[in-house]
């Protein structure tokens, strides 16, 4: 069965500080993909990053950062220099061909950032 | 980047009236997919399809029906609301043929509450 696990359930730090949002997945199948979502207060899910299993290399996109790690089953979501409206909750998902493309969501994990 | 329009954004109403929440896209995917969420919880798969004329159920059990006769268009509905449908609904869409995984991008949702 797959799974994702967003172990922390809460975040809260100060403007300007890093913070990473923790991600670790399970699955059987040897080709699958993750992705990272953001829900702000207002309720719609924005799509942040999809990473095949296939490529491990990391990604990074202006302050954001993500660290795909398949030894350890973890795809990391780093923030640098956080920013007031990075506060959200954000989502780790998994999918492969084998489940027919349906997203499998982790419990998500609600970062504030305070000024 | 999808268009994807969810209707009403709020609703509440009455124990045992029908309702039907719509979903619309404008890029032509073909799958489309209806997510439930409580506050604060991660996403249910409730419903998906692949195309028109194709509807299955999601991980989640839903006492709601879909049906999906044009490619844009993909409403629920429920028969007979209850309190215990209050809830979140988000529904998505991706370019992706068949059983086959893509990025889903997700509409503003809709925000059922039953009294």
């Amino acid at each position: 069965a797959q799974k994702v696990t967003q172990a922390q359930t809460e975040i809260s730090v100060v403007e300007k500080e890093d913070v990473t949002l923790d991600c670790v997945y399970e699955t059987r199948d040897t080709t699958y993909y993750l992705f990272w979502y953001k829900q702000p207060p207002s309720g719609e899910l924005v799509f942040l990053i999809r990473r095949n299993s296939f490529d491990e290399q990391n990604e990074i996109s202006g302050r954001y950062s993500w660290n795909f790690q398949k030894s350890t089953s973890s795809f990391n979501f780093t923030i640098t220099a956080s920013q007031v409206v990075d506060s959200a909750v954000y989502f780790c998902a998994l999918s492969s061909n084998n489940q027919g493309g349906k997203l499998i969501f982790g419990q998500g994990t609600e970062l504030s950032v305070k000024p | 980047e999808a268009d994807i329009y969810q209707t009403p954004r709020y609703l509440v109403i009455g124990t045992g009236k029908k309702i039907t929440l719509e979903c619309s896209q404008t890029m032509g995917h073909d799958k489309m997919y209806w997510y439930q969420q409580d506050p604060g919880m991660e996403l249910h798969l409730i419903h998906y399809s692949y195309g028109v004329n194709s509807t299955e159920k999601g991980d989640l059990s839903s006492e709601s029906t879909v049906s999906r006769i044009r490619t844009e268009h993909f409403p629920l509905t429920l028969e007979s609301a209850r309190p215990s449908h209050t809830s979140q609904y988000l529904c998505a869409s991706s370019d992706s043929p068949g059983r086959t995984t893509d990025t889903q991008y997700f509409g503003p949702g809709t925000r059922l509450t039953v009294l």
